[in-house]
């Protein structure tokens, strides 16, 4: 069974910094590219982030580039966001996505953890 | 970026009935349209790709369609667990793009 489960989230204030992380399991973690996603409070979702399976190539949102990193530890079966220069628009669960897995025919979405911006 | 807009704003349907919801494409992304479900507290659950594929464990009732610049979500008979908001995603270009969402309401 596939699972994605995030952990990281919490309060922060603005300009501070937050590392989410994504514990995968269930299919083969390091030849998959891995996604972030958000959605804030009554939007939709919203795609911030995408890494490669060999960390070769990442993609950014414009809303998070310069500002979040994703990265991977695949012997850790683990994904990563560093994010930080937090803004208040950045409140919003964050989500581990993976593409297409082939063994289960899904794309398969973590369960979120909220990051709040706040002072 | 590639701009994906979603019609109508909200559907107001009794049970049983059929749901058309469109999605439009700001450009050409062939047919690289997945939809999602949404349910309130939940994450988005993933219907379709390909723009007509469905992925597994998704009823029947759901078809998609479409390729270039429109596309369509259809469900054929309404059950009280559709009751929901549907996005659709494109995954032709970066970054990757949702519409802005469908609600589909109980009438």
């Amino acid at each position: 069974e596939v699972q994605l489960v995030e952990s990281g989230g919490g309060l922060v204030q603005p300009g501070g910094s937050l590392r989410l992380s994504c514990a995968a399991s269930g299919f083969t973690f390091s030849t998959y590219g891995m996604n972030w996603a958000r959605q804030a409070p009554g939007k939709g979702p919203e795609w911030i982030s995408h890494i490669t399976g060999s960390s070769g190539a990442v993609y950014y949102a414009d809303s998070v580039e310069g500002r979040f990193t994703i990265s991977r530890d695949n012997a850790k079966n683990s994904l990563y966001l560093q994010m930080n220069s937090l803004r208040a628009e950045d409140t919003a669960v964050y989500y581990c996505v993976s593409p297409l897995i082939t063994t289960t025919n899904r794309v398969h979405w973590g369960q979120g953890t909220l990051v709040t911006v706040s002072s | 970026e590639i701009v994906m807009t979603q019609s109508p704003a909200t559907l107001s349907l009794s049970p049983g009935e059929r749901a058309t919801l469109s999605c439009r494409a700001s450009q050409s992304i062939a047919n690289n349209l997945a939809w999602y479900q949404q349910r309130p507290g939940q994450a988005p659950r993933f219907l379709i790709y390909g723009a007509s594929t469905r992925a597994t464990g998704i009823p029947a009732r759901f078809s998609g369609s479409g390729s270039g610049t429109e596309f369509t979500l259809t469900i054929s008979s309404l059950q009280s667990e559709d009751f929901a908001v549907y996005y659709c995603q494109q995954y032709d270009n970066w970054p990757r793009t949702f519409g802005q969402g469908t609600k589909v309401e109980i009438k």
